[in-house]
């Protein structure tokens, strides 16, 4: 069975601090990893990684690829209240390219 | 604008009453997906269909029904045979083809509650 493990489950940071958000997966025809943002309704697409070792960088947010060790990290420096929200890592799969979803971090931050 | 739109808002069902969500795409992606969202549980694929006249069913198709007789269209209906359909149900396209993966884009959603 397809799994995506993302940690912390949660986490309350004050602005201006660094955070970094964990995703482990285990599936089968492994095709791409995706990070998602969550505010109230539909999740806005981050990045999507393809090739390990390769940083994406979209302003203050950046993430990383390691399949050999079948993980993803997601770093939000100089965090900002706008950046409270679920982040949402998806392993997609197959010729359909179907995403398996993590249960997401819930990240506060405080001013 | 070109999105994804999904409707209604909020929906509430009778018991052994079926609803069908609806999902349109003005965004010419061949694939749609329909997720569903439970708290604590991330979202989960119901049905995808990558082609017209074509889909698949997800992880937890039991009591969900679909059609895809247009490409921009992908309504889902859910049936009396869905035991507990209270969730939040999320829409998603994607441009498929060409060099690469391209990531899926989600709707807005539909919150549907049992009365």
């Amino acid at each position: 069975e397809d799994k995506v493990v993302q940690s912390p489950l949660s986490l309350v940071v004050h602005e201006g601090d660094t955070v970094t958000l964990n995703c482990s997966y285990e599936v089968t025809n492994f095709r791409s990893l995706l990070w998602y943002k969550q505010e109230k309704k539909a999740p806005t697409f981050l990045f999507m990684l393809t090739s390990s070792g390769i940083e994406k960088k979209s302003g203050r947010l950046s993430s990383i690829l390691d399949k050999k060790e079948l993980f993803s990290i997601l770093n939000i420096t100089a965090t900002q209240t706008g950046d409270s929200a679920v982040y949402l890592c998806a392993a997609g799969t197959g010729g359909g390219n179907k995403l398996t979803f993590g249960t997401g971090t819930q990240l506060k931050v405080e001013l | 604008d070109g999105g994804i739109t999904q409707s209604p808002k909020y929906l509430f069902r009778k018991e052994g009453q079926n609803v069908t969500l609806s999902c349109e795409q003005n965004l010419n992606h061949d694939a749609m997906y329909w997720y569903r969202q439970d708290p604590g549980q991330g979202l989960r694929l119901i049905y995808y269909s990558q082609i017209v006249n074509d889909f698949q069913k997800g992880d937890i198709a039991e009591g969900y029904s679909v059609s895809r007789e247009k490409k921009e269209s992908f309504p889902l209906t859910v049936t009396s045979a869905q035991k507990n359909p209270t969730a939040f149900y999320l829409c998603a396209s994607r441009r498929s083809g060409g060099l690469g993966n391209q990531p899926q884009h989600f709707g807005d959603g539909t919150r549907l509650s049992i009365l």
